[in-house]
């Protein structure tokens, strides 16, 4: 139902590299709307991580790095860590004939092996 | 450090009315810098925005759900309300209340920042 699409999962080793994407369409990422990402931990509220496509809130490790390309949009998390396991969603603004709306992804679980 | 804390009936019947209060402590609900949005989450799933007001009274809701949601705003205790009628089992989620940033003159420009804990509602009779 969601109109952003994620990666069910990912995983890496820990001190690896892993990348989120998030795809999306003419009506939302790919007409020029920002894309912003939450990490939620289990058990716990989404925590905002990435503001403006690629903004870090203070406080939030530049491990953490997002981009956007066309209709689509990408979280890097480099220098993987146990404490990153968690699911993480994208977030961007949908204008279409059926109305407008702040839309999230399907989100993406990660897990460090 | 701004906080928010949902709060309200963890168990509603079918057919009534969903309401919920966000309060909004270390900070004031009249800045004009945000607006104030719910968002919810249904076990297992992801994440569904459902609306925001400005502290104005200014409203703007998820199309989905505009036909059933009313959100509204008390100033004078920093407060803002969800009220969602006519609830069925698939409005069984967790509800958060957060902090909408936006751009002025660019509404589409919004992120949510920081987000209350949420509280579970359940719709079962």
């Amino acid at each position: 139902q969601s109109v952003l699409t994620q990666p069910p999962s990912v995983s890496g080793a820990p001190g690896q590299r892993v990348t989120i994407s998030c795809t999306g369409s003419s009506s939302n990422i790919g007409a020029g709307y920002d894309v912003h990402w939450y990490q939620q931990l289990p058990g716990t509220a989404p925590k905002l991580l990435i503001y403006g496509n690629s903004n870090r809130p203070s406080g939030v490790p530049d491990r953490f790095s997002g981009s956007k390309s066309g209709t689509s949009a990408s979280l890097a998390i480099t220098g993987l860590q146990a404490e990153d396991e968690a699911d993480y969603y994208c977030q961007s603004y949908d204008s279409s004939l059926s109305g407008d709306n702040y839309v999230f992804g399907t989100g993406t679980k990660v897990t460090v092996l | 450090q701004l906080q928010l804390q949902e709060s309200g009936p963890g168990l509603v019947k079918p057919s009534e009315t969903l309401s919920l209060t966000c309060t909004v402590s270390g900070g004031s609900i009249s800045s004009s810098s945000y607006y104030w949005g719910w968002i919810r989450q249904p076990p297992g799933k992801g994440l569904e925005w459902i609306g925001s007001i400005y502290y104005s009274g200014s409203t703007y809701y998820n199309p989905s759900l505009k036909s059933r949601v009313t959100i509204s705003v008390d100033t004078s205790k920093n407060q803002f309300s969800l009220k969602l009628s006519s609830v069925t089992a698939a409005d069984t989620a967790v509800y958060y209340c957060a902090r909408h940033w936006y751009i002025v003159g660019a509404l589409s420009v919004g992120w949510f920042d920081p987000w209350g804990q949420g509280t579970l509602v359940t719709v079962s009779s």
